[in-house]
């Protein structure tokens, strides 16, 4: 299995811009979570999908953050604009039933 | 809500030797599920090891062990015969039985000295 895929693994962007974060989870895991990590916060769950289906978006700062899972196999994670203080490491996770969560490699996003 | 406390920012340790890494909770909830998180420089976030608060019995992982004190609340991890591998962030993290929400620590540093 190639474990959960994210893209980019690195993003630099100017304030203002659009900026998209994708995530393939791993065949067969039924949920799938958005984290964001920063030295301040540590990890923060933004949102997760149950079955395609957005369960819990409590933790997603902003209007200007928006996630989308139109299928099983592909998930997205968008801000706009965005803005320097978005600049994190940003994690997704995927899980099968009641089983721990595995993690993609993270997309480091720097906005200047 | 649950909460998780790491109260050692940092750790270092001779290559070799054992090191314990603490861990405390604060749930109302009697079913959940524990987990510690390893990240190393290369940031990717690595299980290595849970523990259902129904078992009685500490999860064992080859050289990582964990002490889980369900009155007390409190999961530590220990790491045996410590390797320059080792070298990473570790993070304690709780979920509730039913809930997807992983609730993470602050992390400690754990650096392994040649």
């Amino acid at each position: 299995d190639a474990g959960v895929i994210q893209s980019p693994r690195h993003e630099v962007t100017e304030m203002g811009q659009e900026v998209t974060l994708r995530c393939k989870p791993i065949s067969g895991h039924n949920s799938l979570f958005w984290y964001r990590q920063t030295m301040m916060r540590g990890l923060e769950l933004l949102i997760y999908f149950n079955n395609n289906v957005p369960i819990d978006d409590s933790g997603m700062p902003e209007d200007r953050f928006s996630a989308k899972m139109p299928n099983a196999s592909f998930s997205t994670l968008k801000i706009q604009p965005s803005e320097p203080r978005d600049s994190a490491v940003y994690f997704c996770a995927s899980r099968r039933l009641a089983n721990e969560q595995f993690f993609g490699p993270g997309t480091r996003l720097t906005v200047l | 809500a649950q909460t998780v406390t790491q109260s050692q920012p940092e750790m270092s340790v001779q290559e070799a030797e054992t090191v314990t890494l603490s861990c405390t909770y604060d749930t109302s909830e009697n079913n959940y599920y524990l987990f510690w998180y390893k990240q190393p420089p290369s940031r990717q976030m690595i299980l290595v090891i849970r523990q259902e608060a129904y078992k009685q019995q500490n999860a064992t992982e080859n050289r990582f062990s964990v002490n889980f004190q369900k009155a007390a609340k409190s999961f530590s991890l220990k790491i045996s015969d410590s390797q320059l591998g080792d070298t990473a962030m570790y993070f304690c993290a709780f979920m509730n039985f039913g809930n997807e929400k992983l609730t993470f620590g602050t992390g400690t540093r754990l650096t392994i000295i040649p």
